[in-house]
């Protein structure tokens, strides 16, 4: 059975901190890994990882895929409170997207 | 980017009724759209995949009698949840694959209250 498990489910830092969240997957025919930020709606997109080693940066976050290990990571620095949101990963399997559990990240300030 | 809409954006309605959700690509032409289901605190759990001028393809433990799904053109989806119980309150969201982008774009979602 396909599965994306992410971690922490849960994470409270401080404005400034820099976090990893971290996101594994075991599923057949992998294609790419996408890291999304859900705050009140729908989700919205960050990154999309195909290729492994190679990391992905965006502002303040990036974001590395190891096909090798089946994992990606997604990295914040200089957190700030409006980056407060559920961060979801998901595979793409054969044009759908098998999502992760989410990491609900706080920023207090 | 590309842009889906989705309407209505809420909406409540009594049991037993059905409710319909509709799923529009805005500036491009969408041959397969996704219909996900949240529940509060949790992820995203894929329902169906509608594509254009055939039947949905529902996923395991999804009932295609209750969850309706036309994919009448190339920019509307449509989601019926007919005979709605409170169990069925969620947060239904659409998405849809851009061929010109290579990625899925998602709807704002819609947030279904049965009481």
């Amino acid at each position: 059975e396909d599965k994306v498990v992410q971690s922490p489910l849960s994470l409270v830092v401080h404005e400034g901190d820099t976090v990893t969240l971290n996101c594994s997957y075991e599923v057949t025919n992998f294609r790419s890994l996408l890291w999304y930020k859900q705050e009140k709606k729908a989700p919205t997109f960050l990154f999309m990882l195909t290729s492994s080693g190679i990391e992905k940066k965006s502002g303040r976050l990036s974001s590395i895929l190891d096909k090798k290990e089946l994992f990606s990571i997604l990295n914040i620095t200089a957190t700030q409170t409006g980056d407060s949101a559920v961060y979801l990963c998901a595979v793409i399997r054969a044009q759908k997207l098998v999502f992760g559990q989410g990491t609900r990240l706080t920023i207090n300030p | 980017g590309a842009v889906v809409s989705q309407h209505p954006s809420w909406v409540i309605c009594k049991s037993g009724t059905s409710v319909k959700i509709e799923c529009r690509s805005l500036d491009f032409q969408a041959t397969t759209m996704f219909w996900y289901r949240q529940f509060p605190k949790q992820s995203l759990m894929l329902m169906a995949t509608s594509n254009e001028g055939s039947k949905a393809t529902y996923e395991q433990g999804v009932e295609k009698d209750k969850f309706l799904i036309n994919h009448a053109s190339l920019t509307l989806s449509t989601l019926t949840v007919t005979s709605a119980h409170p169990e069925d309150s969620s947060f239904y969201i659409c998405s849809a694959n851009s061929i010109s982008y290579n990625e899925q774009f998602f709807g704002p979602g819609t947030r279904l209250t049965v009481l």
